[in-house]
Order: structure tokens, then sequence, then C-alpha cells
């Protein structure tokens, strides 16, 4: 089992751009969980997503982000026309059950210039 | 609402000492799990120690232990016999057994272990 994998690993993205962030959960775990990190604090929920449904988006900013978790495929974070505001490091974690606790990946460092 | 507060932003020791890290939360449930996290620095999460509020017993795992102060509303980590790979930064984590299971981090304690 290769773990929870997220890539890129560092992405850079001018301002006004899209950056999609993906993340691949481990084999048979349904449950994925996306966190933030700005720099020097420490992770901050944003959503949490079962297969094909958004189960608490609470702390997702209202505009400009969007996740999903398809059927096949990875869970998708989407960060429209992104500001300096959003560099920052976004975690995912996945678990099997929510009884289970959780895996995280090794993040993506989002860099807007 | 829940809140985590760790109020050491940096400690630094010697290798082989002993260090303990402090960690006080606020929850209004009744039943939750604690964790410590432990990031160095190529920034993966990795997990420590688990604790389930409704044990007594401090859990431990090799070096690494608990004192749990569930009144107190304290969870602190003690590190024995430290090693220079124990260098990074420590989170302490809050959630609810019940519902999404979002974890609530402190701002965490950046650990040096000197040789």
């Amino acid at each position: 089992n290769a773990g929870v994998m997220q890539n890129p690993r560092h992405l850079v993205r001018r301002r006004g751009q899209e950056a999609r962030l993906r993340c691949s959960p481990m084999k048979g775990h349904s449950h994925v969980y996306w966190y933030r990190q700005l720099p020097e604090e420490g992770l901050k929920f944003m959503v949490y997503l079962q297969k094909e449904n958004i189960i608490d988006e609470s702390g997702m900013p209202k505009e400009r982000f969007s996740a999903e978790f398809p059927k096949e495929g990875p869970s998708i974070l989407r960060i429209q026309q992104v500001v300096r505001g959003d560099s920052a490091a976004y975690f995912c974690a996945s678990s099997p059950s929510l009884d289970y606790g959780y895996t995280f990946g090794s993040g993506t460092r989002l860099t807007v210039v | 609402a829940q809140t985590v507060t760790q109020s050491q932003p940096e400690m630094s020791v010697q290798e082989a000492e002993t260090v303990t890290l402090s960690c006080t939360y606020d929850t209004s449930e009744n039943n939750y799990y604690l964790f410590w996290y432990k990031q160095p620095p190529s920034r993966q999460m990795i997990l420590v120690i688990r604790q389930e509020a409704y044990k007594q017993q401090n859990a431990t795992e090799n070096r690494f232990s608990v004192n749990f102060q569930k009144a107190a509303k304290s969870f602190s980590l003690k590190i024995s016999d430290s090693q220079l790979g124990d260098t990074a930064m420590y989170f302490c984590a809050l959630t609810p057994t019940q519902g999404a299971q979002k974890l609530v981090f402190g701002q965490g304690t950046r650990l040096t272990i000197n040789p």
C-alpha cells in the first residue's frame, strides 16, 4: 500500500491562475479530508468528502475553492483565480472509516507569485 | 467550538535528555480523541501517539508517553532519551469521536535536539 499520494509536491501559480491539487487515498479508504497549513501555523480543516459526496465543507472559503472526490480517480482540490494569500501547504488525509483515525499525505506546497 | 493551545513555540534539549511538550484544550464534547503529530522538515505529518478521552490510562509508544489530565484539559507529551531524529515541529490535535472527526490543531512547538 503506497500510502496517501499527493501531487504535485510543489506548485507555482501566477495570480489569477487556477491551481489543481490531487490526492489519491490509500487503497480501501473512502473518507478524504483536506487541510491547509499557513507558514508557522498548525493545520486547519477545509473539507471532508466521501466518494461522490461532500460531507462537511465548513472550513472552505466561500469563493474560489472547491473539492470533489469522484467515483473513479483522485480527490481534487481546486482553487480558482489564486491570490498571494492562498500560498500554503495543502494536506490530504484518508481513512477507511470514521473510528479508525487517518493517514496524511506529504502535502502540496502552493506558491502564488 | 474546540480549541487547542500549545504555549511553547520553541524548545531545545540535548540528545538523550527527556523533554515534555505542553498542550491544553477546550471542548464541550464528552468523548474525543487527542493526538500528537510530528512534522519533520520533510513536511510529512506523522502520528506519534493517540489517546481516547474515556480511557484513564495514559498512552505510551516506546519513548513517547502522554500525561492526560482530563479535568484540567491538559495533554502533554513526554519524549524520553531524545534522539537527533526527534527534531521536528510537534502538533497537538483534538477531534470528537462523533460526527465528521475533523482535527483541530494547536499552533505547534518546534523541538530541536542538540548533539
